[in-house]
């Protein structure tokens, strides 16, 4: 079955980095395009990243351009967000999801998503 | 970027009765959007891809409709399972967005 672990997540003072990680099993990931998205406490959902099934193109918000980078290790079936540049804006519960069959590209459904971990930006 | 938005933000119905959330988008997304329930503590679980085709394994109380700009997400007929916030997604021009949500509760 599938299953997507994140980690990583913790507690970092503003302008710090974290790099958070999702193990993902149970489907063949370097087939598929993978996405983070952010849920901050109370708030509803916020679309972060995209990397195509290869690594060959990367997409982020605005609002971690620059500050953001996704990867994949498809050897390891991992995707990384690391984080850079962190601000209190950027606390959220962490999600890594799965694109659903029939998605290609930006046209995507998510069937699967990890549990989320959790992001805390404060002094 | 694509705004979505949802109403209400949120409902109390009893059990048995039938829920309506309705989603508009900014500009047409043709058909390209999603729902998903969120419980408490737990992630996103999709119910419906593509504004009316039912995710495998979904009851199917749950339905969806919609086009252009904008969609219909029912419960025909609420069940105490289904306490959540519901999220729209549009998929058609990136970024990807989400509606804010309708939280639904038991009166």
């Amino acid at each position: 079955q599938v299953q997507l672990v994140e980690s990583g997540g913790g507690v970092v003072q503003p302008g710090g980095s974290l790099r958070l990680s999702c193990a993902a099993s149970g489907f063949t990931f370097s087939s598929y395009g993978m996405h983070w998205v952010r849920q901050a406490p109370g708030k509803g959902l916020e679309w972060v990243a995209f990397i195509r099934y290869d690594g060959s193109n990367k997409y982020y918000a605005d609002s971690v351009k620059g500050r953001f980078t996704i990867s994949r290790d498809n050897s390891k079936n991992t995707l990384y967000l690391q984080m850079n540049s962190l601000r209190a804006e950027d606390t959220a519960v962490y999600y890594c999801a799965k694109p659903g069959a029939g998605s290609h590209g930006w046209k995507v459904h998510f069937d699967y998503w990890g549990q989320g971990t959790l992001v805390t930006v404060s002094s | 970027d694509i705004q979505m938005t949802q109403s209400p933000s949120s409902l109390s119905a009893s059990v048995g009765d039938r829920v309506t959330i309705t989603c508009q988008a900014s500009q047409d997304i043709s058909n390209y959007l999603n729902w998903y329930q969120q419980k408490p503590g737990k992630a996103p679980k999709l119910l419906i891809y593509d504004a009316s085709n039912l995710e495998t394994g979904v009851p199917s109380r749950f339905s969806g409709s919609g086009s252009g700009t904008d969609f219909t997400f029912t419960i025909s007929s609420l069940q105490p399972e289904d306490i959540a916030t519901y999220y729209c997604q549009q998929y058609d021009n990136p970024p990807i967005t989400f509606g804010p949500g309708t939280k639904v509760d038991i009166k």
